[in-house]
């Protein structure tokens, strides 16, 4: 029930197009959702997050959509470009406890 | 402003040799830290947690220990390393005065010979 489930693992975009990574949680008493892009060779940094209030979150090109009921939470980045290859990894967790499930990340690489 | 710092940047020890890896936290008190271990091409295995100086919950066990000497100072250690203690250490904090990003340092990449 701790698990969150990400796919796909590796994800190839030509420049321009749009990303798209999914994650699903079991756990309903997570109440925070945030996104992290990782470079190599650097800890992941925050990207976006969301709460379960809300169905949607844009910020630039990136845009988190929520689905409370199905448990499910994807990452959207329109207008894919180079600089954006990058490891992606999504995360849950509760205020109750400040403890991160990350998913198993996506590997995501934007063709010039 | 906040900002977390993690040293060594890489090491290369030998097989049974000690370990310690130091990670600090600026701009915030009585943050809760993390210490993750990611392998090549994986994802973050949380190794440890700690909600207050002396507070250390361990979520894997194995030859590896961590200690919280002050509020915000949080140090990975071992006895003697194993082959299979090679990997991409990292070290994160959450400001519990925030709205719960968990914030990264820029790791440690620990080889084991």
């Amino acid at each position: 029930q701790q698990q969150v489930k990400q796919s796909p693992q590796s994800l190839i975009v030509q420049k321009g197009g749009i990303s798209i990574i999914n994650c699903a949680y079991e756990n309903t008493a997570f109440d925070y959702f945030p996104w992290y892009q990782q470079f190599p060779g650097k800890g992941p940094a925050l990207l976006i997050a969301i709460r379960p209030d809300v169905s949607e979150k844009k910020e630039g090109r990136f845009t988190i959509s929520f689905n409370k009921s199905a448990k499910q939470f994807s990452l959207h980045i329109m207008d894919s470009q180079p600089g954006d290859s990058a490891t992606y990894f999504c995360a849950a967790s509760n205020s109750g406890t400040y403890k991160y499930i990350f998913g198993t990340g996506t590997r995501l690489k934007v063709l010039a | 402003s906040q900002t977390i710092h993690q040293w060594p940047a890489t090491l290369v020890q030998p097989v049974g040799s000690p370990l310690s890896l130091e990670c600090t936290v600026e701009g915030t008190s009585n943050p809760n830290l993390y210490w993750y271990r990611q392998a090549a091409g994986r994802g973050l295995q949380l190794l440890f947690y700690s909600v207050g100086i002396g507070q250390i919950s361990s979520e894997v066990p194995q030859n590896l220990s961590a200690s919280r000497p002050q509020d915000r100072q949080f140090i990975l250690s071992s006895k003697k390393l194993l082959l299979s203690d090679s990997g991409f250490y990292l070290c994160a904090y959450v400001d519990r005065g925030s709205n719960q990003p968990q914030h990264f340092g820029d790791g440690t990449r620990l080889s084991i010979l």
